[in-house]
């Protein structure tokens, strides 16, 4: 079992659509979460993080953790083009020392 | 604010040779980072700093890669000699502090031939 899963894709959805990208972690006493995006040939810039459970909304994009399922996801609402991108999910391990990247979920707005 | 910076942006060399890669990370991060990312991959650690000191290199393949990271600010990271699994991106990033957000920089794209 990998410790950050996610699915791969392409995840298409049409402009204006919710994409929803969601991830798990085997890691139990994982503290931080964190949502990247990573355009092609770029390097990851982060979009949200999340430390609690429950929901964190920032403009069109909410993150979403439930820590006893181990599962956190990030919503983008009135999704556009120009977020077509792989969305990586990164965890930090128990005592915050060590970043988990998954291999991200590669996301398709079409026009 | 300047982000993190990397050098040389693109790199191509032979197999069994030498490379070098530059970080300068955020002005006061202590917190620096090597990734390396194959394609389709998410980013992986080769090696954490805090301050001058590697306080996590599990990762790093220690027979032919080496990092430093002199006086705490920029670092470089080394592969001698060079094998063609080697080719990838490798990334730098920095932060605040271990548990603080990352910061990535442009990333070096390296291809051994």
């Amino acid at each position: 079992q990998k410790e950050v899963e996610q699915n791969s894709g392409p995840l298409s959805v049409p402009e204006g659509a919710i994409a929803s990208l969601n991830c798990t972690y085997s890691d139990r006493g994982s503290q931080s979460f964190f949502w990247y995006r990573q355009y092609s040939g770029k390097s990851p810039e982060l979009i949200m993080f999340i430390y609690s459970n429950g929901d964190k909304e920032d403009g069109r994009f909410t993150a979403q953790l439930n820590k006893a399922s181990q599962y956190v996801s990030l919503l983008i609402r009135d999704s556009q083009p120009s977020d077509s991108a792989t969305y990586l999910c990164a965890v930090n391990t128990a005592g915050g020392f060590k970043t988990i990247f998954g291999a991200g979920t590669r996301l398709f707005v079409k026009a | 604010e300047a982000g993190v910076v990397q050098s040389p942006r693109y790199k191509i060399i032979e197999k069994k040779q030498p490379v070098a890669f530059w970080c300068n990370p955020i002005s006061g991060h202590n917190t620096l980072y090597w990734y390396r990312q194959n394609l389709g991959q998410g980013p992986e650690l080769l090696i954490r700093y805090e301050n001058e000191e590697a306080v996590d290199d599990s990762q790093l393949p220690k027979d032919r890669f080496s990092a430093e990271r002199l006086k705490g600010v920029d670092s470089t990271l080394k592969i001698q000699p060079a094998e063609l699994g080697d080719s990838a991106v490798y990334l730098c990033a920095s932060s605040a502090d271990t548990t603080d957000t990352q910061y990535f920089g442009p990333g070096t794209r390296l291809t051994v031939l």
